[in-house]
C-alpha cells in the first residue's frame, strides 16, 4: 500500500501525558499537512510543510504542539501535557509538488487521540 | 478568516434517487471549493472539485456548481447507489490549492434500498 500512513491508529492516554504520533507521507510528495477532527465535524487545518518547512500553523496549534518533519519526509505530531479537550482524530495528509498539484489532498485514516 | 456552513447535516433518499448537499463561504477570495467522502473509518477522500473561473462540473454521476456571487456551491449525486452512504464534506480555499481548506461540517447521506 502506497497511501499516507499514520501511526499509531489508536492512542488512551491519561491527561497530562504527553503522546506523539507519525505521518508517512506518498512518496515524492513534497506537502504534507496535519488536521484535527472532532466527532461530527469537519477536518480543522493546523499545520502544513514544504519539505522539511513548516509554512503555516493555525492558531488552533497551540504552545503544547508541536510537528516536525526533520528530513522532508515523515513528520511527527507531539501534544504535551494532554487534555481533555486534545481528544479528536488527528489526520496527516500529503500531496505532490507544484507542478504535478491538482490540489488533491491524499488523507491517511488517522490517528485517534482519546484523553482520559 | 473562511467559514464554510454545510446543510443538510444528515440525508436519507432511496436507491436511485438524487441528492443535494448545499454549502456557503463567506470569503469572496476563496477560489477552490472541493468535495471529500469519508467512510466510515477512513480518512477523508476527494470525489470532486471546482474553481472559481467554472461554474459547474460533472463526473459521471456526481456534479458540482458554483454561485460566486451568492457565494454557494453545491453537490448533486444522481441514480444514489448504497455504496454511495458515506458522510461528505465541502470545503473552500483561497489559494487555488488545498494548502489550507476550512471544511464544512458535513453531510451524512444514507442511501437506502
Amino acid at each position: 500500500d502506497t497511501g499516507v500512513s499514520q501511526d499509531p491508529r489508536h492512542k488512551i492516554t491519561k491527561r497530562g501525558q504527553n503522546v506523539t504520533f507519525r505521518c508517512d507521507p506518498i512518496s515524492e510528495h513534497n506537502r504534507l499537512y496535519w488536521y484535527r477532527q472532532t466527532l461530527g465535524q469537519g477536518p480543522e487545518f493546523l499545520t502544513y510543510f514544504q519539505n522539511e518547512a513548516q509554512l503555516e500553523k493555525s492558531r488552533l496549534l497551540s504552545d503544547r504542539f508541536s510537528a516536525e518533519r526533520p528530513k522532508g519526509s515523515f513528520s511527527t505530531l507531539e501534544i504535551q501535557r494532554t487534555e481533555q479537550g486534545d481528544s479528536a482524530m488527528y489526520l496527516c495528509a500529503s500531496s505532490p509538488n507544484r507542478g504535478k498539484n491538482t490540489g488533491e489532498l491524499f488523507f491517511g485514516e488517522g490517528s485517534r487521540l482519546t484523553v482520559l | 478568516g473562511e467559514n464554510v456552513e454545510q446543510h443538510p447535516s444528515t440525508l436519507s433518499v432511496q436507491e436511485g434517487d438524487s441528492a443535494v448537499i448545499k454549502c456557503t463561504y463567506s470569503d469572496s477570495a476563496s477560489n477552490y471549493f472541493p468535495w471529500y467522502k469519508q467512510e466510515l473509518g477512513k480518512g477523508p477522500q476527494l470525489i470532486i472539485d471546482i474553481r472559481s473561473n467554472v461554474g459547474e462540473k460533472k463526473d459521471q454521476r456526481i456534479a458540482v456548481t458554483l454561485n460566486k456571487t451568492a457565494k454557494h456551491f453545491s453537490l448533486h449525486i444522481t441514480e444514489t447507489q448504497p455504496e454511495d452512504s458515506a458522510v461528505y464534506f465541502c470545503a473552500a480555499s483561497t489559494t487555488g490549492t488545498a494548502s489550507k481548506l476550512t471544511f464544512g461540517t458535513g453531510t451524512r447521506l444514507q442511501v437506502t434500498l
